[in-house]
């Protein structure tokens, strides 16, 4: 069975500094997809970033980054110089293959940046 | 390129009312589900669609049906609803998602 686990329920930072989410899966699949969700007050789901699991080289998006650990079945994301508008549920998403793309997400974790 | 769209954006609905969330994508992905968000609480799989012409339950199904009417549309139609009904609603055709339909049973 696929699991996704974000072992962090809440998290703050302090505008302007960096902040790390944590995200584990458990799968036996050597190919699969990750993915950072971001949902803010007005509920829409938002990519933040997403990762393929035969690239070794780690995913960036401007200010969002990923520490993708295959072997350690790790996938953090990294917010530098955090904004107000960070403030969100972020959620970590899996996806194997062969199984029509279906989804596996996380619990969340709820980032509220302070001024 | 709209991504995934989904009517109506909001809808309050007396017990044993029926309803029909419609959902498109003009990705011409294969794939297409429906998840329910509770308060406070993550994501759960009510039915997906592999491809066109499947379908298939997810994790809380009960009180839902679905229709895959062709490669763009999946539509989600509560029957009788019942209170425990109420949540957001959405559609998504990986990695994209629709707006969300939060629907509100009386």
């Amino acid at each position: 069975a696929q699991t996704v686990t974000q072992s962090q329920p809440e998290m703050s930072v302090q505008e302007a500094e960096t902040v790390t989410l944590s995200c584990t899966y458990d799968t036996s699949e050597s190919n699969y997809y990750l993915f950072w969700y971001k949902q803010p007050p007005s509920r829409q789901m938002i990519l933040v970033i997403r990762q393929e699991a035969y690239k070794q080289q780690n995913a960036t998006e401007n200010r969002f980054s990923v520490n993708f650990q295959k072997a350690a079945k790790s996938f953090s994301l990294k917010i530098s110089d955090s904004q107000l508008g960070d403030t969100a549920m972020y959620f970590c998403a899996f996806m194997p293959p062969n199984t029509g793309n279906q989804f596996y997400f996380g619990t969340g974790t709820s980032l509220t940046v302070i001024p | 390129n709209a991504g995934v769209t989904q009517t109506p954006k909001f809808q309050v609905l007396k017990t044993g009312q029926s309803m029909t969330l419609q959902c498109a994508q003009d990705m011409n992905h294969n794939s297409m589900y429906w998840y329910r968000q509770d308060p406070g609480m993550g994501l759960r799989l009510i039915y997906y669609s592999a491809s066109e012409g499947t379908t298939d339950k997810g994790e809380v199904p009960n009180g839902y049906n679905v229709s895959r009417l062709n490669k763009r549309e999946f539509s989600l139609r509560l029957e009788s609803a019942a209170p425990s009904q109420t949540s957001v609603y959405f559609c998504a055709s990986p990695p994209g998602f629709g707006p969300g339909t939060r629907l509100t049973v009386l």
